[in-house]
C-alpha cells in the first residue's frame, strides 16, 4: 500500500539553527500539508500546498517557514531560525483529488528537538 | 471558542464494553468530517469519514447532527487493539486542511 515517508525520523538542532524537514508524498496525489503536534497537545495545521504554491497556511506559518516542492517527488518545510517553541513532531499529509470528502494520508512524523 | 471540541478522556473500559465519544465543532462552514486513530507518538490514521446519514465499519459506528454541528464514534465489543487517542477532525477552507481535535484517550482493560 502507498504510504507518505518523512526523514530525517528524528532531528535535534541548536537554537538559531536552520532545519529542513523532508517528505515523499504519495506518486499520485495533487495536494500536501505540514502540520505539528507538540508534545501534549493537538495537531494543528501549518500550511497546505498544490500546484507549485502555497493554498494555505495558518498563523503558526510565519516568515521563518517556507515550503518548496523541488522536484517531482519531495516536499519540503524549511524553518529558517529554530527556536525552542519550534520543538514538536511534524507531519506531513497528501491527498489525491480536491474532493472535499478525500481523506489526507499522514507520513510517520520528525520529531524536532530544539536546544 | 475551539475549532474543534472533545472529551480527553481518559477512557477506561473492560474489553467487550461499548464506549462513545463526542466532539463539537465551531465553524459551520465545515464541510467534511472523520475520525482518526493515534498510537502514542504516531502518526494520525483514518478511522472512518462521517457522513450525514451515520455510517458503519464493523464494530465501529459515525453518526453526523449538522444542526447541532456534533459528530459522535460508538465503538462496540472494545478490543485491548482499540487502545489509542481518538481524534476528530473537521475540513474546510480553501486549501481543505484539517483541525483537530485534542483528541479522547481510551484504554481497553483486559
Amino acid at each position: 500500500e502507498p504510504e507518505v515517508t518523512q526523514t530525517p525520523s528524528h532531528q535535534v538542532t541548536q537554537m538559531g539553527q536552520e532545519v529542513i524537514l523532508r517528505c515523499v508524498p504519495i506518486s499520485n496525489h495533487l495536494y500536501f500539508y505540514w502540520y505539528r503536534q507538540i508534545l501534549g497537545q493537538k495537531v494543528e495545521f501549518l500550511v497546505s500546498f498544490y500546484n507549485n504554491e502555497i493554498s494555505e497556511k495558518s498563523e503558526i506559518f510565519d516568515d521563518q517557514f517556507s515550503v518548496e516542492r523541488p522536484d517531482g517527488s519531495n516536499f519540503t518545510l524549511k524553518i529558517r531560525s529554530t527556536k525552542l517553541e519550534d520543538s514538536a513532531m511534524y507531519f506531513c499529509a497528501s491527498k489525491a483529488f480536491r474532493a472535499i470528502q478525500e481523506t489526507q494520508y499522514f507520513g510517520p512524523g520528525t520529531r524536532l528537538l530544539v536546544l | 471558542r475551539k475549532e474543534v471540541e472533545q472529551d480527553p478522556g481518559p477512557f477506561n473500559v473492560p474489553e467487550g464494553a461499548t464506549v462513545a465519544f463526542n466532539c463539537t465543532y465551531s465553524n459551520s462552514a465545515s464541510q467534511s468530517f472523520f475520525w482518526y486513530r493515534q498510537d502514542c507518538r504516531k502518526e494520525p490514521k483514518l478511522l472512518m469519514s462521517v457522513y450525514s446519514s451515520g455510517n458503519e465499519d464493523g464494530r465501529f459506528t459515525a453518526q453526523l447532527n449538522r444542526a447541532s454541528q456534533y459528530i459522535s464514534l460508538l465503538i462496540r465489543d472494545s478490543k485491548l487493539s482499540d487502545s489509542a487517542t481518538y481524534l476528530c477532525v473537521v475540513n474546510r477552507g480553501t486549501g481543505n486542511q484539517f483541525y483537530f481535535g485534542t483528541g479522547t484517550s481510551l484504554t481497553v482493560i483486559p
